[in-house]
């Protein structure tokens, strides 16, 4: 089974400073990577994804994220954030290709909360 | 973008009684739809998978017979909490995807509160 690990809980910045929000991953196979975003009050809504291809994705709202295979790692960066990217961040993956089986379950990573102070 | 709907957006019950959740996919035929759980401060944690027509499929220590699940048509399935409790009061969330398209759209959630 696969599993995410985000390792900041709570992020604190100002306004524009730079942000990297750190994901690994753990799974045997080959994977697809997401970052969704909640807003306050809303619901989740995707960032960015990464199927295969050039490990850097561009997301929405100036968000990328590298995939890096050695590392089990796709972290979420923006080089200069906005007070209305608060929000919480998480990280999920699901097995892709021969693994699939299917239609994939998402398994998510326990979120990171963004705060930008104005 | 896609678009999913759940209603309603908060119930409060009282302890016993049973909870219905609808999710609907307003504009694409969702063929599979998937039910999340949210404590507080914690990740979504998936309950369970569901495909239009057939049983859904639960995860480990979800009991199914308390968390009934049906997908009768391509825009809609139902959670049902039956017999709620307390500890039933959560955040519960539901997403829709296609077969194919390996995106899932997500609904805005219903909190349930459980006196």
């Amino acid at each position: 089974a696969q599993s995410v690990s985000q390792h900041n809980h709570h992020v604190i910045l100002s306004e524009a400073a730079s942000l990297e929000l750190g994901c690994n991953y753990s799974y045997g196979g080959t994977v697809n990577l997401f970052w969704y975003v909640q807003y306050p009050g809303q619901h989740l809504q995707l960032l960015l994804k990464y199927f295969s291809g050039d490990p850097l994705v561009k997301g929405i709202k100036g968000f990328e994220a590298e995939f890096i295979k050695s590392k089990f790692s796709f972290n979420l960066r923006k080089p200069s954030v906005q007070w209305s990217d608060t929000a919480e961040y998480f990280c999920a993956v699901t097995p892709r290709g021969a693994d699939s089986g299917g239609y994939q379950k998402v398994t998510f990573g326990t979120g990171t909360k963004l705060q930008v102070i104005p | 973008g896609a678009v999913v709907s759940q209603h309603p957006s908060w119930v409060i019950c009282k302890s016993g009684t049973s909870v219905k959740i609808e999710c609907r996919s307003l504009d694409f035929q969702a063929t599979t739809m998937f039910w999340y759980r949210q404590f507080p401060k914690q990740s979504l944690m998936l309950m369970a998978t569901s495909n239009e027509g057939s049983k859904a499929t639960y995860e480990q220590g979800v009991e199914k017979d308390k968390f009934l699940i049906n997908h009768a048509s391509l825009t809609l399935s139902t959670l049902t909490v039956t017999s709620a409790h307390p500890e039933d009061s959560s955040f519960y969330i539901c997403s829709a995807g296609t077969v194919g398209e390996e995106t899932q759209y997500f609904g805005p959630g219903t909190r349930l509160l459980v006196l």
